[in-house]
């Protein structure tokens, strides 16, 4: 069975970096990518970017201007999401999702990043 | 990147029909056969309804159903059920590697 677990809630101060990971079980962890997905308090789904889980490939959303990097350890089956120069609109959830071709199949539960002073 | 427009919100009483639009542009939705729709539950992840414009993963009631004319998709919920009120997201492939979402339509079920 297929699950996406995720590392637990975080709260961090302005200027501060979060580093939120991203577990695979269930499957052959490098035949998938793994797209990041946020979603702040009451607010809409942004897309952030992906990780080519295979060969390390990454792509980033304009809105992140080099704060963000995707990394992954396939010996543990896991991708990071690493954001820096924490502001406080980016307190959100932070989710993973993988993505077989052009759709969101699995996500994982969620990361509560809280940044606050 | 711009979000796809949604309605901030649609409504229909048990048992009748409702339908969320997902307007883009000929650079995503009426590019690419790419657009996928997601239920969210308050406090839940997203979990997908309709992949590849009218594809309905196993799981899923046949009483969703998407489609999509030039730069505007549609999501059709059929014979509303209470469990349906939820947020629903559209989601597009945009080229480039890059993927964008709607801003979210609220679903009442009344």
């Amino acid at each position: 069975q297929v699950h996406l677990v995720q590392s637990g809630a975080e709260v961090k101060k302005p200027g501060a970096s979060v580093k939120v990971s991203c577990k695979a079980i269930g499957y052959i962890f490098s035949n998938f990518a793994i797209h990041w997905v946020r979603q702040a308090p009451g607010q809409s789904l942004e897309w952030m970017g992906w990780i080519n889980v295979g060969n390390g490939n990454t792509k980033y959303s304009q809105n992140f201007q080099g704060r963000l990097t995707f990394t992954r350890d396939t010996s543990a089956s896991t991708v990071y999401m690493d954001l820096s120069s924490l502001r406080f609109e980016d307190t959100a959830d932070y989710y993973c999702a993988r993505y077989p071709t052009s759709w969101y199949d699995y996500w994982g539960q969620g990361a509560l990043v809280t940044v606050s002073s | 990147q711009s979000a796809l427009t949604q309605p901030r919100s649609v409504s229909g009483s048990p048992g009748q029909s409702v339908t969320i639009s997902c307007t883009g542009t000929s650079s995503d939705v009426g590019a690419y056969n790419y657009v996928s729709w997601y239920q969210q539950h308050s406090g839940k992840a997203p979990k997908v309804m309709i992949y590849d414009v009218t594809e309905r993963p196993s799981g899923v009631p046949d009483r969703f159903s998407g489609s999509k004319s030039d730069n505007t998709a549609s999501l059709t919920i059929s014979e509303l059920q209470a469990e349906d009120e939820a947020e629903y997201y559209c989601c597009s492939y945009r080229g480039g590697d890059i993927v964008l979402f709607g801003g979210g339509t609220k679903l009442t079920v009344l």
